[in-house]
């Protein structure tokens, strides 16, 4: 059974950092992509970042390119998302994804619960 | 990136057949063939329904179906059931943009 369970959520105040991990079972990790989509409370969904199965090729959506970094260890079956520079509109819930092919060119077709991520002073 | 519009409510009784609408543009819907449709009730995950614009994952009933005309795609529910009520979101590739967009997302209400 194909498992994502995300971490490292928590209340942030604006300006600070914090990385969300994404921990990955019954699958094999490194045969696909892995996304992050976030959804802004009583709001759509959101694509963040992206990336290929071996760290070749990363995405980010302009909301927050050069703010958040994507990397993955697949050694332990781990997504991580970097995210400095925090503001309030960053606020949401973030899913991992996992992407339905080794590149980006894929659907999400397993999501996480989600981490919860506040921005607020 | 701009999202995609959806209507942002679709209502039907049990049993009829509904239709939510995505609409895109020449640099997304209109260029790829990467328009999936997700599915997601209150305090849940997204869940994949549809993908590469007609493709159904297994597991998903056959009552829903994908279609895409120009820069617009579709999402059928047929045989509407109560347990069809949710948020449904349609994303796409965006060549524009380098990366993926999601519409506002459709609330479908079984009356």
């Amino acid at each position: 059974e194909v498992q994502l369970v995300e971490s490292g959520g928590g209340l942030i105040q604006p300006g600070r950092s914090l990385r969300l991990s994404c921990a990955a079972s019954g699958f094999t990790f490194d045969d696909y992509a892995m996304h992050w989509v976030r959804q802004p409370p009583g709001k759509g969904l959101e694509w963040v970042s992206g990336i290929t199965w071996n760290s070749g090729t990363l995405d980010y959506a302009d909301s927050v390119k050069g703010r958040f970094t994507l990397s993955r260890d697949n050694a332990k079956n781990s997504l991580y998302l970097h995210m400095n520079s925090l503001r309030a509109e960053d606020t949401a819930l973030y899913y991992c994804a996992k992407g339905t092919s080794s590149n980006l060119y894929g659907s999400f077709d397993y999501w996480g619960q989600g981490t919860q991520v506040t921005v607020s002073s | 990136q701009s999202a995609l519009t959806q209507p942002a409510s679709v209502s039907g009784s049990p049993g009829q057949s509904i239709t939510i609408s995505c609409t895109g543009t020449s640099s997304d819907v209109g260029s790829y063939n990467l328009v999936s449709w997700y599915q997601q009730h209150p305090g849940k995950a997204p869940k994949l329904m549809i993908y590469e614009v007609t493709k159904r994952p297994s597991g998903v009933s056959n009552r829903f179906s994908g279609s895409k005309s120009g820069n617009t795609a579709s999402l059928t529910i047929s045989g509407l059931q109560a347990e069809d009520e949710a948020d449904y979101y349609c994303c796409s590739y965006a060549s524009s943009s380098a990366s993926w967009v999601f519409g506002g997302g459709t609330k479908v209400t079984v009356l």
